[in-house]
């Protein structure tokens, strides 16, 4: 079984200021890790992927997240915010013989001008 | 774009009356997915394939069936819809295998009234 726990609903910062978003997950398998962003009416893009290479790994967009399996953790950065990283994010965790990808159940971020 | 069109992308349906939607890829790929996606839940999977004519359900299989009897498609349907079964409802693919990052479509707005 997998879970993932996305720590904040909704994160809200400034332009130019850092953004951290919080992801726990739960996994019987080395699981493989993914951050997704759906901005407004849209679909969801991948940002980046872990699939049990680096710990850090480096995505779209001047996101990263870094692997800590001593923390059962995932969690996404960016340096500087900026207006078009307003979107909801999820965490997804997959591994085991079940196919699936779990999602968390999102984190909503807003950038204040 | 990863090759997906999900149709229709809005309907508006009554309490009883079948659903089928539809999602289409360019590339046949093996492993395709049903999602529903609802505020505070992130993404809860519906059913999976994993070849013409191989599925299995998902967590939220009730109400729910699908067919896949072409690589390129595969289709959802409500059987009676009902006003829980009003969603946004995305279709997605895995074009690495199983536990590998999915590409989503469009997503379908559905309301039953």
């Amino acid at each position: 079984a997998q879970s993932v726990t996305q720590l904040d609903s909704h994160v809200s910062v400034s332009e130019g200021t850092p953004v951290l978003l919080r992801c726990n997950y739960s996994s019987s398998y080395s699981p493989s890790l993914f951050w997704y962003v759906q901005h407004p009416n849209k679909g969801l893009q991948l940002l980046l992927k872990y699939t049990s290479a680096a710990t850090l790994v480096k995505g779209i967009n001047g996101f990263e997240a870094e692997f800590k399996k001593s923390e059962t953790s995932f969690h996404l950065t960016k340096p500087s915010a900026h207006m078009s990283d307003a979107a909801e994010y999820f965490c997804v965790v997959s591994g085991g013989n079940d196919y699936k990808l779990s999602f968390g159940a999102g984190t909503t971020v807003t950038v204040r001008a | 774009d990863a090759g997906i069109t999900q149709s229709p992308r809005h309907k508006v349906t009554e309490t009883g009356t079948p659903v089928t939607l539809r999602c289409h890829q360019t590339e046949n790929h093996r492993y395709m997915y049903w999602y529903r996606q609802d505020p505070g839940h992130g993404l809860r999977l519906i059913h999976y394939s994993y070849g013409v004519k191989d599925t299995d359900k998902g967590e939220v299989s009730d109400g729910y069936s699908v067919s896949r009897s072409k690589t390129e498609d595969f289709l959802l349907t409500l059987e009676s819809a009902t006003s829980s079964q009003t969603s946004v409802y995305f279709c997605a693919i895995s074009p690495q295998g199983a536990n590998t990052e999915a590409f989503f479509g469009q997503g379908t707005r559905l309301t039953v009234v």
